[in-house]
């Protein structure tokens, strides 16, 4: 069992590029979010997915899209990425109220 | 939406110590849950509980539903426990959405 994966573990863009963040579980976890984390700031929710074709957005969306591919994979798309954006973001699964489990993350630097 | 306050933000100890770190969440809720993150690492879920105590080896957590408080013991602590420890607690719209503390962070000096 891989658990959480996401790809890639480090990201440099620069300012008005785009790029996806991929997320995927092999725990058969209905639902999945994605989470960014700022120093002092914690951690934040800017998407999940209660399950397969639904998603919703959370406290920080903007800049944002995603996709539910599957019941695995759920991916995060940067359409024109703002140094704002410079952040670290977490991929998480869990069943219903359950426990989450977290990807190890991806270190994005905008520039 | 539920607020999660933690305290201390900063707590450091010599090796052997007992440690407490404190979480209180304004709004009553189904369950808990306890984080903990290494520097420069990703996120382990240590814990979930909605009442009493649970243990899993030095670590144990518990929870006073009634004064919406609930604590995360470390015994004889370790210079490895050096970590960010994060309390959540279930959204009050959507209990699967997360609510996250500040976080605690924890140096553990030998």
């Amino acid at each position: 069992n891989a658990g959480v994966t996401q790809t890639p573990k480090f990201q440099v863009l620069k300012t008005g590029q785009s790029m996806t963040l991929q997320c995927a579980q092999d725990m058969n976890h209905n639902s999945m979010y994605w989470y960014r984390q700022d120093p002092g700031m914690g951690l934040r929710l800017i998407y999940y997915s209660a399950s397969e074709g639904t998603t919703d957005k959370g406290e920080v969306p903007n800049g944002y899209n995603v996709s539910r591919l599957n019941k695995r994979e759920f991916s995060l798309r940067l359409e024109s990425a703002a140094p704002s954006q410079t952040s670290v973001y977490f991929c998480a699964s869990s069943e219903i109220l359950g426990e989450q489990y977290f990807g190890p993350g991806t270190r994005l630097t905008v520039t | 939406k539920n607020e999660v306050e933690q305290s201390p933000q900063n707590l450091t100890a010599q090796e052997g110590e007992f440690i407490t770190i404190n979480c209180s969440y304004s709004v009553g809720i189904s369950a808990l849950h306890w984080l903990q993150q290494h520097p420069g690492g990703g996120i382990v879920s240590l814990f979930m509980l909605s009442s009493g105590k649970k243990k899993h080896g030095r670590l144990i957590a518990t929870i006073n539903i009634q004064e919406k408080h609930s604590s995360l013991h470390i015994t004889a602590s370790h210079p490895r426990d050096s970590a960010v420890y994060i309390c959540a607690v279930p959204d009050m719209e959507y209990g699967n959405k997360l609510v996250f503390g500040a976080g605690t962070i924890l140096r553990v000096k030998s």
